[in-house]
Parts: structure tokens; sequence; C-alpha cells
């Protein structure tokens, strides 16, 4: 079956850095995204990665591992605006755009 | 310019009603989704269609009906609404590519309350 697992909350200051770990069980994967969600809103696109390694887009960078069935999001350089929930996503296998959320990590910054 | 809209954004009803939330996308993509998002803020598919035609129907009672009029729009419809079904429903569209990659947008969600 599919699984994917997440911490639940994670607190950080302001200007600091940040890593969200990810990890899943799947057949079939066919990458993995992240997603931000700030409170009431709806979630927006972050990340998608299919292969090993990482991919950097400004503050953000998403790393991947299929061996190890792991993933992480790295946010540097901390603003408070980034307090939000932060949801990886595994697309398996099947239908198109077949997506699993994790339940989401909710991550506040303190000043 | 909204790229995936919602209607109503807040919804709430009493327990046994019918009620229906309407998508709209304008970002020209094949394939569509309806999410439900509970309480625990745990986002999970209900269904998807492509090109008007159904792909994932995940379990989800007989009560929640998707209707595609055309692939711009995708509808749910819901009967005899229980407690239970409180929650927000997000709905997102992506091109529908066959391969990797297959971006999902999200619409800004329908708060349901049921009372």
């Amino acid at each position: 079956g599919q699984n994917i697992d997440q911490p639940t909350e994670m607190t950080a200051t302001e200007g600091a850095i940040v890593q969200i770990n990810c990890t899943y069980q799947t057949s079939g994967f066919n990458g993995l995204f992240w997603y931000q969600q700030h409170a009431g809103e709806a979630p927006t696109f972050l990340s998608y990665n299919v292969l090993d390694g990482l991919e950097e887009k400004g503050r953000f960078s998403s790393f991947l591992s299929r061996s190890k069935g792991y993933s992480y999001l790295l946010l540097k350089e901390l603003q408070m605006k980034d307090s939000a929930s932060y949801l990886c996503a595994m697309n398996y296998g099947g239908s198109q755009g077949n997506l699993i959320f994790g339940k989401g990590t909710k991550l506040s910054v303190k000043p | 310019d909204t790229a995936v809209s919602q209607t109503p954004k807040y919804l709430v009803t009493q327990m046994g009603n019918d009620k229906s939330i309407k998508c709209e996308q304008n970002l020209g993509h094949d394939t569509m989704y309806w999410y439900k998002q509970d309480s625990k803020k745990f986002l999970k598919i209900m269904f998807s269609y492509n090109n008007k035609e159904l792909i994932i129907n995940e379990t989800v009672p007989n009560r929640f009906s998707p209707k595609s009029p055309d692939k711009a729009h995708l509808n749910l419809h819901i009967n005899s609404l229980e407690l239970g079904d409180s929650a927000v429903y997000f709905c997102a569209s992506s091109q529908g590519l066959t391969d990797w990659g297959d971006t999902q947008y999200f619409g800004p969600g329908t708060r349901l309350t049921v009372l």
C-alpha cells in the first residue's frame, strides 16, 4: 500500500534554516511534490522531484532519495511569512494525477 | 485573473439538505479534482476527471456526485448532508500530463459547515 509521513509541527527562528523531512512508501512512484498552505488558504505548489538529488529555487530547495523513500524541503533565510503548513505529496502509479498527501508540517517562524 | 475559482467560499447548512459547490478553471487544463480537507488538515482526493471523464473515484459515499459539463468545470453535489461532511473542499486542476510532473493548482476552497 501507500504511506507517507512527515512531522506534525516545527518551530524555527527568523533568518535561520529549517529542514522538513518526508518519508514515503509506495509502488509505482512517479515523483514527489511539496506544497505550502497558509492558514485558511489553498495549497500552492513549491517543488517537484522525480530524480534523486537537490532542486533549488531561491530560498527553497527540495531533495529526493528514491532508494530511501525520503525527501526534504529546505527553507533558508526564514521569514515570518514562511509560517505555514508544508505538505509533501507522492505521485504514484495508476491514474494520472494520483497524489497522496502527507498530513502536513506546521512551521512556526519566531522573531 | 483567478486560475481556479470555487463558489461559494462559505456554506452553512442543516443536516439532510442537498447542496452544490461549483468549480471553474481558466488554465486550459484537461484534468480537474475534488479534495476534502478535514479538521485535522488532512487533504484527501475524492474524485478526478480528465476531459469530462471520471478517472479517480476514491472511497466516497454515494451522496457525493461530481458533474463535469465541460473540461473547464467540475461541480460537486452532495445529497443528504451529514455532520461529518463538515470540512474544507478544494477543487484543483492540472494539465493532465501522462508522464511525470503533472502539477496540480488549487482553488481557494469552500468551507462547508453542517449544523
